[in-house]
């Protein structure tokens, strides 16, 4: 089975500075991947970023990138240089690769808070 | 890129109704729909996986008669909540799973229902 936490219960953060969001995982299959998603108020699941279990390199997208140390089965989220518009729920999320009928596993989430 | 038109994006019903939540994939064919519930500041919980052309797959604890799921098509499922409670009240949001071919297996989410039960 797969799980993943999230146990940052909020986040708060200063207009302009980086914030890390912690993710870990767990999961007996050696191919899967990682995915973080933006929930604004409006309830739209917005895409961030994705890391694949074989990719040698941390994903980076604009702003974000993926922390990503596979020993340790983590799945940090940087943003850098935060914005008020990145106040928002967080999730980080984990399917199996391949299968067409993977399901995406979801943590709980965590609310990150920019401040001007 | 990949779009899922979700329909309505709310909805207040009245306790003992039946309301369907739509799905569709404008750009792709979308074999595969998953729908899941939210509850204010909680996550996602997945309630059943969708198959065009057969029947769905439930998750532990979710009621298939209350929560009618329909993939007719690779472009259409629906959700149909009937006798809607108070309880039903949540968030409900589908997404799709990109075919093969395009990069990864993404997932495309539509924009939610917020469904309310008075």
């Amino acid at each position: 089975a797969q799980k993943i936490t999230q146990t940052q219960p909020g986040m708060f953060v200063q207009e302009k500075e980086a914030v890390t969001l912690d993710c870990t995982y767990d999961t007996s299959d050696p191919s899967y991947g990682l995915f973080w998603y933006k929930q604004p108020s409006s309830g739209e699941m917005i895409f961030l970023i994705y890391q694949g279990s074989y990719d040698q390199q941390n994903a980076t997208e604009g702003r974000y990138s993926l922390n990503f140390q596979k020993a340790r089965k983590s799945a940090n989220l940087v943003i850098s240089a935060s914005q008020l518009g990145d106040s928002a729920m967080y999730f980080c999320a984990m399917s199996q690769t391949g299968g067409a009928n993977s399901k995406l596993t979801f943590g709980k989430g965590i609310t990150l808070s920019v401040r001007p | 890129g990949a779009v899922v038109s979700q329909h309505p994006s709310w909805v207040i019903c009245k306790s003992g109704t039946s309301v369907k939540i739509e799905c569709r994939s404008l750009d792709f064919q979308a074999t595969t729909m998953f729908w899941y519930r939210q509850f204010p500041k909680q996550s996602l919980m997945l309630m059943a996986t969708s198959n065009e052309g057969s029947k769905a797959t439930y998750e532990q604890g979710v009621e298939k008669d209350k929560f009618l799921i329909n993939h007719a098509s690779l472009t259409l499922s629906t959700l149909t909540v009937t006798s809607a409670h108070p309880e039903d009240s949540s968030f409900y949001i589908c997404s799709a799973r990109n075919r093969p071919g395009q990069g990864f297996y993404g997932y495309t989410f539509g924009s939610g229902t917020r469904l309310t039960v008075v």
